[in-house]
C-alpha cells in the first residue's frame, strides 16, 4: 500500500514567484492537512480538507491557498512568495477530518527554499 | 509562550539508557499524539493517547496522557542508536480538524 505521496521532493523559487505543491493520500483516506515546518520548530497547521471542503485554516495569509480533488488529492499553493515561506511542506491523510484512532498519517514533505 | 511545550529541547543519551520526554499542554488536550521525524523527513507516527491515565507501549516506547495535568510524557527505555531524531508531540483540537505541535525535542543516542 502507498503511504502519503508529495511532490516534488524539493523545489527552489525566486521570491515573488508562485509554487504549487502536490499530495496524494492513503488510498480510502478522505481527508488532507498541510503543515508548515520552519527549520529547528514544530509543523504550524495551514488547512485541512475533507471530501474537497476546507474544514480548518490556520493563521497564515491569503497567498496561501489549498484544494482537494474528486480523487481526494490536493494541491497548496503559495503566492508572491517569500523568503520566510522557505520551509519544509508536509502534507497528512487521514479516513476522515478528526483524525481517528489511527493518527494522521504524513509524507515526506516537500522542501521548499525561496531565494 | 508555546500552547504545547516540550521538555527538554534536546538530550544526549548513552546508549542502553533510559529517556523521558514531556509534552504540557496549555489547553484541554482532547487527544495527544507523538510522532517521530528525522532531520528533514516526514513525521512517523508513534502513538495516539485519548483517555486520562492513558498509557500505550509499542517495543521500548511507553507514552502516558495525565489529563488533569494537561501533561503526556513519551519514556525509552534501553536507548538505542535508531532512537535517535526528533520527538514531537501534538495536540489535537476540539473540532478535531488540526494538530498543533510541540517544538520537539531532538534526542542524540551516544553508541
Amino acid at each position: 500500500d502507498a503511504g502519503v505521496t508529495q511532490s516534488p521532493t524539493h523545489l527552489i523559487k525566486t521570491r515573488g514567484q508562485h509554487v504549487t505543491l502536490r499530495c496524494s493520500p492513503i488510498s480510502g483516506h478522505k481527508s488532507v492537512s498541510w503543515y508548515q515546518q520552519v527549520l529547528g520548530q514544530g509543523p504550524q497547521f495551514i488547512f485541512q480538507y475533507y471530501e474537497k471542503e476546507e474544514r480548518g485554516r490556520g493563521n497564515f495569509p491569503d497567498r496561501f491557498s489549498a484544494r482537494q480533488f474528486p480523487n481526494y488529492s490536493s494541491e497548496l499553493n503559495v503566492n508572491a512568495l517569500l523568503l520566510g515561506d522557505s520551509a519544509l511542506y508536509l502534507c497528512a491523510s487521514s479516513l476522515e477530518g478528526g483524525g481517528t484512532n489511527y493518527g494522521y498519517t504524513f509524507g515526506s514533505g516537500t522542501r521548499l527554499t525561496v531565494v | 509562550s508555546q500552547e504545547l511545550e516540550q521538555s527538554p529541547q534536546s538530550l544526549i543519551v548513552q546508549e542502553g539508557k533510559n529517556l523521558t520526554i514531556n509534552c504540557t499542554s496549555s489547553k484541554t488536550l482532547y487527544g495527544l499524539y507523538w510522532y517521530k521525524q528525522k532531520y528533514g523527513e516526514g513525521l512517523i507516527f508513534l502513538m495516539m493517547l485519548q483517555k486520562g491515565g492513558e498509557e500505550k507501549s509499542h517495543e521500548k516506547i511507553t507514552a502516558k496522557l495525565d489529563e488533569k495535568k494537561q501533561q503526556s510524557s513519551l519514556h525509552i527505555t534501553a536507548s538505542q542508536p535508531s532512537h535517535a531524531g526528533i520527538y514531537l508531540c501534538g495536540r489535537k483540537g476540539a473540532a478535531g480538524n488540526k494538530l498543533t505541535f510541540g517544538g520537539g525535542t531532538r534526542v542524540l543516542v551516544k553508541p
